[in-house]
């Protein structure tokens, strides 16, 4: 069965620094993967989404960015943390004609 | 441009009463529109989608193309429905338009 893994669960890091959270999937192939950040009050905001190893769309102008080293591995990134980055991020992922999408655990970023 | 809009960011009801948490969609086409729940201390994950006419977990959600609406309903609330809920639309090939979410809260 298929499974996605989100790590760190929590993250506190100061202004300015870099970060890096990391997404996995397992069982199954060629997957399309999302991250999204969920705010109070915002709603769910797709920030990134891969449909293949090292194609990034970007959906919203921001001081993140992603990647994808591999098929299944997706990272979220910054080199200068920004308070207003602080949120709950979300990674999550698709295949096929099947737009039902399977989220992760996410990870809960607090930026002092 | 395609959005999602759920106008009530909380919504309390009693047990046993009927709710319905509202949305509403813009787009140019046939819409396809699911909806999403998060538990506490659980995963977001899919309720229902409305190509499927299922009731799951006593919720249905009709498509009115004529409302732009597509609002889940529960006849008799009970407790355990108490969680956050997002209503989303697909935009393009794969991608999901998020509403704000609704926060339902069921009181005993």
């Amino acid at each position: 069965s298929q499974t996605i893994h989100q790590w760190p669960a929590t993250l506190v890091q100061p202004v300015g620094s870099p970060l890096s959270l990391e997404c996995t999937v397992e069982g199954t192939s060629n997957p399309n993967l999302y991250w999204y950040r969920q705010a109070a009050g915002r709603g769910l905001q797709l920030l990134f989404y891969s449909v293949g190893i090292g194609q990034i769309s970007s959906e919203v102008p921001q001081n993140l960015s992603a990647s994808r080293p591999q098929d299944r591995q997706f990272i979220l990134s910054s080199k200068k943390l920004l308070l207003s980055d602080s949120g709950f991020y979300l990674c999550a992922w698709n295949r096929g004609v099947n737009k039902e999408q399977f989220f992760g655990p996410g990870t809960r970023l607090t930026v002092l | 441009a395609q959005r999602v809009t759920q106008p009530e960011k909380l919504l309390s009801v009693f047990k046993g009463a009927p709710v319905e948490l509202k949305c509403n969609y813009s787009y140019s086409g046939s819409p396809e529109l699911f909806w999403y729940v998060q538990y506490s201390r659980q995963r977001l994950q899919l309720l229902l989608r409305h190509i499927s006419r299922e009731s799951i977990k006593g919720f249905t959600a009709d498509l009115n193309k004529g409302e732009t609406s597509f609002h889940l309903k529960k006849p008799f609330a009970q407790e355990e429905d108490s969680a956050m809920y997002y209503c989303a639309l697909v935009q393009g090939a794969q991608k999901l338009v998020f509403g704000q979410g609704t926060r339902l809260t069921i009181n005993p």
